[in-house]
């Protein structure tokens, strides 16, 4: 079975600076996805980014980028230029693209990142 | 167009009662998840339909939670019997196809008292 670990409950990050979130996996597959989710407190979970495990270029999506480390299973978050609006938990998910399925996501346990003006 | 929607927001219900929790899918998404958040637990998938099948239901905790589709629309969760560790935020997820980007709905919180 695959784990997914995230061992910063909490972080917090000046506006307009960068952080890193950290994410961690274990599985055995060679062909899998992961993704980002922002959760707000409207409880909506949105999707950041996503990354395919056989893309070695890391995926961008404008102030959100990805340290993909394929061979340490590591996920990192970067948000740069933090805004009020991304204070949210934040979580880090793996879904299998080897079974047909096999469509669940697993998730890490999130960090709750708080923007200080 | 609509996203997903969830109902009800909140429900609270005694403990040993029966509740069913709806979840309606962006129009045309053929698959359809639902997953569980709790303080305790986390974020734990129950259940995958395409169409009105459910491939995977293999997160289901017990054999009080079922769950149905039709019309390859609407789904609903139904709990049985509920348990005060059935409480959390039950959501519900669509995608245009199976393997298709997860939309999220809002979710249903869930008190059992």
């Amino acid at each position: 079975a695959q784990t997914v670990t995230q061992s910063q409950p909490e972080m917090s990050v000046q506006e307009a600076e960068t952080v890193t979130l950290s994410c961690t996996y274990d599985t055995s597959e060679s062909d899998y996805y992961l993704f980002w989710y922002k959760q707000p407190p409207s409880r909506q979970m949105i999707l950041v980014i996503r990354q395919e495990a056989y893309k070695q270029q890391n995926a961008t999506e404008n102030r959100f980028s990805v340290n993909f480390q394929k061979a340490a299973k590591s996920f990192s978050l970067k948000i740069s230029d933090s805004q009020l609006g991304d204070a949210a938990m934040y979580f880090c998910a793996y879904r299998s693209a080897m079974n047909f399925g096999n469509e669940k996501l697993t998730f890490g346990t999130g960090t709750r990142l708080t923007i200080i003006p | 167009g609509a996203g997903v929607s969830q109902s009800p927001s909140n429900k609270v219900t005694e403990k040993g009662k029966d509740v069913e929790l709806r979840c309606d899918p962006i129009s045309g998404h053929t698959a359809l998840y639902w997953y569980r958040q709790s303080l305790g637990q986390g974020l734990e998938f129950l259940i995958y339909f395409q169409g009105n099948s459910a491939p995977d239901k293999s997160g289901l905790p017990s054999d009080r939670f079922s769950a149905e589709r039709t019309g390859g629309s609407v789904s609903t969760l139904t709990i049985q019997r509920t348990q005060q560790e059935d409480s959390a935020v039950y959501l519900c997820a669509s995608s245009r196809v199976s393997r298709g980007e997860q939309f999220f709905g809002p979710g249903t919180r869930l008190t059992v008292l």
